[in-house]
């Protein structure tokens, strides 16, 4: 079994819609839940990293965390063509094992 | 400040051929870590260096191989190359020391070929 499953899309919407992205992870005993942003034919970057169970918030950018479900969240609100990238979820012990990613494309 | 640097962007290289990347890490992190990316499988861990040591590797064959010298760049090397190896190979660096999330900050990648 995979540490980090996600669906790897691709997903295609409107310009301002809402981005949902999911992530189910194995082990009980990760603590740090991360998203990487990754545009084409760059390196992954650091969106943002929530701590064990809730909701993180980072502009229009909420990261969320049910650890009883072992379930994690990416939503993009009133998403802009600049956020088309592949999104790739991770999950951190001493590395950070990433799910597929999921391509995400916003048209204007 | 610089971010992490890899070198080169591009190989092409044979089958049966050897590959050689660097990657020199952000100023005063001494752990450096290599994933690939091969389509549609996501990064997959490849090697952990920190303080010049070998402290974890995936499950890769012994044909990756790699070190970190004093001054925490790194070099990832891929012996007898099969067509599969053709990948992006990603180098990220980190200065963890615990606790907390070890936040890793990645370079572009060198893109591997295989003929």
């Amino acid at each position: 079994q995979k540490e980090v499953e996600q669906d790897p899309g691709p997903l295609s919407v409107p310009e301002g819609a809402i981005v949902s992205l999911n992530c189910t992870y194995s082990n009980s005993a990760f603590q740090y839940f991360m998203w990487y942003r990754q545009y084409s034919r760059k390196g992954p970057e650091l969106l943002m990293y929530t701590y064990s169970s809730g909701n993180k918030e980072d502009g229009r950018f909420t990261a969320q965390v049910d650890k009883s479900s072992k379930y994690i969240s990416l939503f993009i609100r009133d998403s802009q063509p600049s956020d088309s990238a592949t999104y790739l979820c991770a999950i951190n012990d001493y590395k950070l094992s990433f799910g597929a990613g999921t391509t995400v494309t916003v048209r204007a | 400040e610089a971010g992490v640097t890899q070198s080169p962007t591009h190989l092409i290289k044979t089958r049966g051929q050897q590959a050689t990347l660097r990657c020199s890490p952000i100023s005063g992190h001494t752990s450096v870590y290599w994933y690939q990316q091969a389509l549609g499988l996501g990064l997959q861990f490849l090697l952990w260096y920190d303080e010049g040591e070998e402290r974890n590797r995936g499950n890769f064959p012994p044909r990756f191989s790699g070190r970190q010298f004093p001054n925490y760049s790194s070099e990832l090397n891929v012996n007898a190359l099969e067509l599969e190896d053709s990948a992006l190979y990603l180098c990220a660096s980190s200065s963890y020391r615990g606790p907390g999330a070890n936040v890793l900050t990645f370079g572009a990648g060198s893109r591997l070929t295989v003929l």
